[in-house]
């Protein structure tokens, strides 16, 4: 398997534009798990999807931001309008289970620039 | 509030030595604690995971440790590699759903 694919890996907007971020977990894992990382906070749980359905999103910051999980192969986050303070990594991770007996498996991010 | 301290905050060793870095939690009811390695512009890469009841696990060179009393984990690094050069986040699972938080990592330099 080829991973936890993120798209795209770098993305620079202006301030005010919708910003999509795509995911591809490792297929056949049915949790899937978007996380935001900055310099300041480290890592953070924005939302996570169990069989395709949201189950915690008390990570969301506000509602600009939003995330779908259509298929069990496909998730994207969307921030719109975006502002500066959305810049940071956003990281997509998969696991097969909530614990994962290894762990989650984190794709290789996105790095968002709003600026 | 569930919280994860992690030190040092950067730390910088020779290639060959060995470190220790440190993980204090707050975190209740625990469930697990892992510890993620993460190279400059990649995503963590799990290490290893205990429970309430483990406390050593080892990876390779890596050996973490685990004292539920005292709410400290380590994570010890063996013969330090140039590739082991990375930031190290500590992350506590709490209560039956396992909710996660996360330090803000130990940055290491391994260096000639």
């Amino acid at each position: 398997d080829a991973g936890v694919i993120q798209s795209p890996r770098h993305e620079v907007t202006e301030m005010g534009q919708e910003v999509t971020l795509r995911c591809k977990p490792i297929s056949g894992h049915d949790y899937l798990f978007w996380y935001r990382q900055t310099m300041m906070r480290g890592l953070e749980l924005l939302i996570y999807f169990n069989n395709n359905v949201p189950i915690d999103d008390s990570g969301m910051p506000e509602d600009r931001f939003s995330a779908k999980m259509p298929n069990a192969s496909f998730s994207t986050l969307k921030i719109q309008p975006s502002e500066p303070r959305d810049s940071a990594v956003y990281f997509c991770a998969s696991s097969l289970g909530r614990e994962g007996a290894r762990g989650q498996y984190f794709g290789a991010g996105t790095r968002l620039s709003v600026l | 509030k569930n919280q994860v301290e992690q030190s040092p905050q950067s730390l910088i060793i020779l290639e060959g030595k060995n470190c220790t870095l440190q993980c204090n939690y707050t975190v209740s009811p625990f469930s697990n604690l892992r510890w993620y390695k993460q190279d400059t512009g990649r995503g963590p890469v799990s290490l290893t995971i205990m429970t309430f009841s483990e406390n050593t696990k080892s990876n390779g060179r890596y050996t973490a440790t685990l004292d539920a009393d005292t709410k400290q984990s380590s994570l010890h690094i063996t013969a330090s590699q140039l590739s082991d050069s990375a930031s190290y986040i500590c992350v506590v699972g709490a209560g039956t759903a396992s909710k996660l938080t996360f330090g803000t990592g130990t940055r290491l330099q391994v260096t000639l």
